[in-house]
């Protein structure tokens, strides 16, 4: 394993609840990325970091926000849940934007009920 | 914006049979990424592809970049019954922003029952 682990594996949650999703990294990376899978959609990225306090939106980030506080850790926060949200979610790091390719996590799976 | 198409969406594999998997686009990207997820699992990395041509091997897959940087193929000869799995293609331009990692709707490769 690449040292990314995501947190929790599984949750379900009630629509119009906030839900943090927690990524943390051992390898020291610059970059941290957020995306959702869905079927049809593939991998889609909500929000991405190049350094300690440094993000910016992808795709899709509507309806979330992030937070890098330290460089091993980068927090998906949905604000409000919606059933819109139910998705997987993978963390991904790499340490250069251009070359190498992205690590990713095992994946959290977010039920909005 | 930038998409990838990918085909075929889905196939069936029979143990000992060559599988071919394309993605096309309109734009240009600067390098080329395939992916495998198993259930359950972030994508694994398989084969990176940095320059127009590049024809690259890991065991029994190969991988080009496209003459043109709009197209990749992959290639799995004498497939095994651990290659089922879903492939994902993955667009890097280095012009766009620091996470412009566009990826393919992906191909699932199921054993041929």
């Amino acid at each position: 394993d690449a040292g990314i682990t995501q947190s929790p594996r599984h949750k379900v949650t009630e629509t119009g609840t906030p839900v943090t999703l927690r990524c943390h990294q051992t390898e020291n990376h610059r970059y941290m990325y957020w995306y959702r899978q869905d079927p049809g959609h593939g991998l889609r990225l909500i929000h991405y970091s190049y350094g300690v306090k440094d993000t910016d939106k992808g795709e899709v980030s509507d309806g979330y926000s992030v937070s890098r506080s330290k460089t091993e850790d980068f927090l998906l926060t949905l604000e409000s849940a919606t059933s819109s949200q139910t998705s997987v979610y993978f963390c991904a790091i790499s340490e250069s934007w251009t070359v190498y390719g992205y690590t990713f996590g095992s994946g959290t799976r977010l039920t909005v009920v | 914006g930038q998409q990838l198409n990918q085909s075929p969406q889905s196939m069936f594999i029979q143990e000992g049979e060559d599988v071919s998997m394309n993605c096309t686009s309109s734009s240009i990207f600067n390098t080329w990424l395939w992916y495998k997820q198993d259930p359950g699992e972030g994508p694994v990395l398989l084969i990176a592809l940095y320059k127009a041509g590049e024809l690259t091997s890991n065991g029994r897959l190969t991988a080009q970049f496209g003459i043109t940087r709009k197209d990749s193929f992959l290639n799995i000869s004498a497939s095994i019954p651990s290659d089922v799995g879903i492939y994902f293609c993955a667009g890097l331009n280095y012009g766009g922003s620091q996470g412009n990692l566009i990826f393919g709707k992906g191909t699932k490769l199921s054993v041929k029952p």
